[in-house]
């Protein structure tokens, strides 16, 4: 079975927080590829970052990083010094490699970042 | 970047009429369109993978017959909700991608908000 589970449905912080969204994925493809949105209250998805199930590195850009750890099957995100702005609700995703590129899409976590 | 569009934004329909939803990519051509409906506070779920000239494929428990789907050209897909019902009251929202099989990148549109009265 593939499956996305994001176990966090809600989450609210006090701005300047850090916050950690967690992303527990299921496949039993080698290959496939992760993604992360961010889905705001205008309901425009937006993507924030695709990973190949070949490329453990994390990654950082800005206050946004993302921790893949294939030996337990994560794909974490954390926010650092939140602002009013992240608040939306973000959708972690996997895309299996040999199914047309649909996206599996976890329930997904609306972050609440507080003024 | 990659564009894709959606017509209309908004739409208010009265139950047991038909709805067309378009979804266009407005600077690339899209091989593989993809359709997803979310409801509210829910997540996004798969409806149908469309590839230009062929019919679509349509995950299960979808009624094919309900939701119509035309992948016409390499630009545009459409999307049509028969008969409508309250049940169908919705966020639709499209996905396109360029290239073939090795080509994992995909645009999503804004989205069509329908409302079934």
């Amino acid at each position: 079975a593939q499956k996305v589970t994001q176990a966090q449905t809600e989450i609210s912080v006090v701005e300047k927080e850090d916050v950690t969204l967690d992303c527990v994925y299921e496949t039993r493809d080698t290959t496939y590829y992760l993604f992360w949105y961010k889905q705001p209250p205008s309901g425009e998805l937006v993507f924030l970052i695709r990973r190949n199930s070949f490329d453990e590195q994390n990654e950082i850009s800005g206050r946004y990083s993302w921790n893949f750890q294939k030996s337990t099957s994560s794909f974490n995100f954390t926010i650092t010094a939140s602002q009013v702005v992240d608040s939306a609700v973000y959708f972690c995703a996997l895309s299996p490699y040999n199914q047309g590129g649909k996206l599996i899409f976890g329930q997904g976590t609306e972050l609440s970042v507080k003024p | 970047g990659a564009v894709v569009s959606q017509h209309p934004s908004r739409v208010i329909c009265k139950s047991g009429t038909s709805v067309k939803i378009e979804c266009r990519s407005l600077d690339f051509q899209a091989t593989t369109m993809f359709w997803y409906r979310q409801f509210p506070k829910q997540s996004l779920m798969l409806m149908a993978t469309s590839n230009e000239g062929s019919k679509a494929t349509y995950e299960q428990g979808v009624e094919k017959d309900k939701f119509l789907i035309n992948h016409a050209s390499l630009t545009l897909s459409t999307l049509t909700v028969t008969s409508a019902h309250p049940e169908d009251s919705s966020f639709y929202i499209c996905s396109a991608r360029a290239g073939g099989h090795s080509s994992y990148e995909q645009y999503f549109g804004p989205g069509t908000r329908l409302t079934v009265t």
